[in-house]
């Protein structure tokens, strides 16, 4: 069935360092989303893609749909501190599913 | 307006007990969904629900039970918990009629098998 894979699993940097995070499908995804989920808390929409090439910015984010829109990816300028969290991807799964990747876990050193 | 809310936020059984989350939605939603999150393995889907009177299997829903009570509630029942069941459960909603795609969470349900 469709996957989504997300790598990597964990990501620790220090205040101020970029930080990436890259989704892979097995199938074409009609969309891509992205969710924030923060330590103790439930998983929270970002963000949707739709188009291919599709690149969408919310002020240090950035979100990139793939030419094949069979990848994503999400990007950090110059973390903060409450960029922390877990951010997953997720795409379509067929007959109303959305199947998410297993996430990547952002940790930011003041 | 509360959006997607779910009781017990905490729980805590021993093997062999059965017990019910309950999920209610005030954003009339027609697809509704439980979710199970451990450690390193992100968000698997249990069960779902594309409208009400309607529920299907999802990735893991041996143990479980659902049930699509009208359109704003989704319970989730285990009969005989397993520590195996150890989890945080997610209820989610989305609107299915509509062109997005967003899925909207409820705050969670944590629960402990002993």
């Amino acid at each position: 069935g469709q996957q989504v894979m997300q790598i990597p699993q964990y990501q620790h940097v220090q205040e101020g360092e970029d930080f990436t995070t890259y989704c892979n499908s097995s199938t074409t995804l009609s969309n891509i989303q992205w969710y924030k989920q923060r330590p103790g808390g439930h998983p929270v929409f970002l963000i949707q893609l739709v188009k291919s090439g599709e690149v969408k910015k919310q002020k240090r984010l950035t979100f990139q749909f793939g030419e094949a829109k069979k990848n994503s990816s999400l990007h950090i300028t110059a973390t903060q501190t409450t960029d922390v969290g877990t951010y997953f991807c997720a795409g379509p799964g067929g007959s109303e599913k959305l199947v998410f990747g297993k996430g990547t876990k952002l940790t930011v050193n003041p | 307006n509360a959006g997607v809310t779910q009781t017990p936020k905490f729980q805590v059984l021993k093997t062999g007990q059965s017990m019910t989350l309950q999920c209610a939605q005030d954003m009339n939603h027609n697809s509704m969904y439980w979710y199970r999150q451990d450690p390193g393995m992100g968000l698997r889907l249990i069960y779902y629900s594309a409208s009400e009177g309607t529920t299907d299997k999802g990735e893991v829903p041996n143990g479980y039970n659902v049930s699509r009570l009208n359109k704003r509630e989704f319970s989730l029942r285990l009969e005989s918990a397993a520590p195996s069941q150890t989890s945080v459960y997610f209820c989610a909603t989305r609107d299915s009629l509509s062109s997005g795609n967003t899925i909207y969470f409820g705050e969670g349900s944590w629960l402990t098998v002993v």
